[in-house]
Formats: C-alpha cells, sequence, structure tokens
C-alpha cells in the first residue's frame, strides 16, 4: 500500500525534553512538509523540502529542526526551545510535477 | 503574509440540501487550489483540486474558482450526516508552499 505513515500516533514528554516524531512516504514524492495544527485553528507550515539535503522555513520554525537525509522520509524535532509544543503535528507529501498534497495520520503531542 | 479566509461556521444544512463552503485568498499570482475535509481528531483528506477558473465537478462535489475576485468555493450536492466535519481550503503558490485556511464547520442535520 502506498502512503504517508507517522508515528507514533500519541507521544507524551516532559517539559524540557526534545522529541523526535517521524514521517515516511512510500509515494516516491520529492516535497515533504510538517504541519501543526491548534484547535479549532488551520494548519501553520513548520518546515518543508523539496528534494533530499534541502530544506526550508516555513511560518513557525523556531524551536523546531528537520532533516531530509533520504526522500522517504523527513522527521521532525521538537525542541526544547518551542514554547509550546502541545499540538497535533501533520506530515504531508507532494509530488513535485502534480499539485496535490496528501497527508499522513499526524501524531498528537502532548507536553506537561 | 499569505492569507485564505474562511467563516468557520458551522453551516448547519438538511440532510439533502446544497451546502456552499466559501474561502477568499490574498496571494493574486496563486494558481493552485485545493478543499480538503477533516473530521475530529483526523488528518485532512483531499476532495478536489482546481487549477481554473470556472467549475469542476466530481461526484457531489463541485468546486468553483474565480481567480479575479480571488475566490473558491466547494458546493456539496444532497448532504449526507456524513458530509458532517471541517472543510479546509487551501492555495498554493508558485514556491510549492501551501497556506490553509482555518475551516469551516459543517453540520449536515439528518
Amino acid at each position: 500500500d502506498g502512503g504517508i505513515t507517522q508515528s507514533p500516533k500519541y507521544l507524551f514528554r516532559k517539559e524540557g525534553q526534545n522529541v523526535t516524531l517521524s514521517c515516511e512516504q512510500n509515494l516516491n514524492h520529492d516535497a515533504m512538509y510538517w504541519y501543526r495544527q491548534d484547535p479549532g485553528q488551520g494548519l501553520r507550515l513548520i518546515y518543508y523540502s523539496q528534494i533530499v539535503n534541502d530544506f526550508q522555513k516555513g511560518d513557525i520554525a523556531e524551536g523546531y529542526s528537520v532533516s531530509r537525509e533520504k526522500k522517504e522520509s523527513f522527521p521532525l524535532t521538537v525542541t526544547s526551545a518551542q514554547k509550546n509544543p502541545t499540538a497535533f503535528y501533520l506530515c504531508a507529501s507532494s509530488p513535485q510535477v502534480d499539485y496535490e498534497q496528501y497527508f499522513g495520520p499526524g501524531t498528537r503531542l502532548t507536553v506537561t | 503574509q499569505k492569507e485564505v479566509e474562511q467563516n468557520s461556521g458551522p453551516l448547519s444544512v438538511p440532510e439533502g440540501a446544497i451546502a456552499s463552503l466559501n474561502c477568499t485568498y490574498s496571494d493574486r499570482g496563486s494558481q493552485s487550489f485545493f478543499w480538503y475535509r477533516q473530521y475530529s481528531g483526523k488528518s485532512p483528506e483531499l476532495i478536489m483540486s482546481i487549477y481554473s477558473n470556472g467549475d469542476k465537478e466530481d461526484g457531489r462535489f463541485t468546486a468553483q474558482l474565480n481567480k479575479a475576485s480571488q475566490y473558491v468555493s466547494l458546493l456539496i450536492r444532497d448532504s449526507q450526516p456524513s458530509d458532517s466535519a471541517t472543510y479546509l481550503c487551501a492555495v498554493k503558490d508558485n514556491f510549492n508552499k501551501f497556506y490553509f485556511g482555518s475551516g469551516t464547520k459543517l453540520n449536515v442535520k439528518p
């Protein structure tokens, strides 16, 4: 089955700890994205990558870091510098030459 | 800052009626437009994409685009209770970045 997987589905951490969220796709898509969604709000772009070993900051990159060492993987690290990390995190991918963007199931992160 | 605006709702329609969802965007250079459906607690799923002015139909869904007015809409015919969800409008710019509205919550009453 082709698709985007995110793990884990739920994640709990103590304040001050870094945490890495996994995102893998087997759709052979070039572009990958990380979004954050807070209750009752739309999606806000954290980082995106259009090719391997290259990525750009989105609108709310502070306190987050990413890597893109393989085409199929785009992990997101939420660092202790992120002031309000509790949120629903969504990974997405898009073919470079086509237009639609497809989402993984999401990871719900709770930091206490 | 590129913006995408949607009425947050909730929009309530009776079963079998037409639901009309609207979206405006600020970036006049945007070329690609999308509607996503998001059930509570789930990730967004793509419903429609539209790239040129006019209407695009897919089953019970029709997307309408007017680039001159910077306006895109989604019509859902014969609305069903299973259509009850939040509908997100998304706009893609020339740098492959997507901008999302905050969504319109639709309630379809049996």
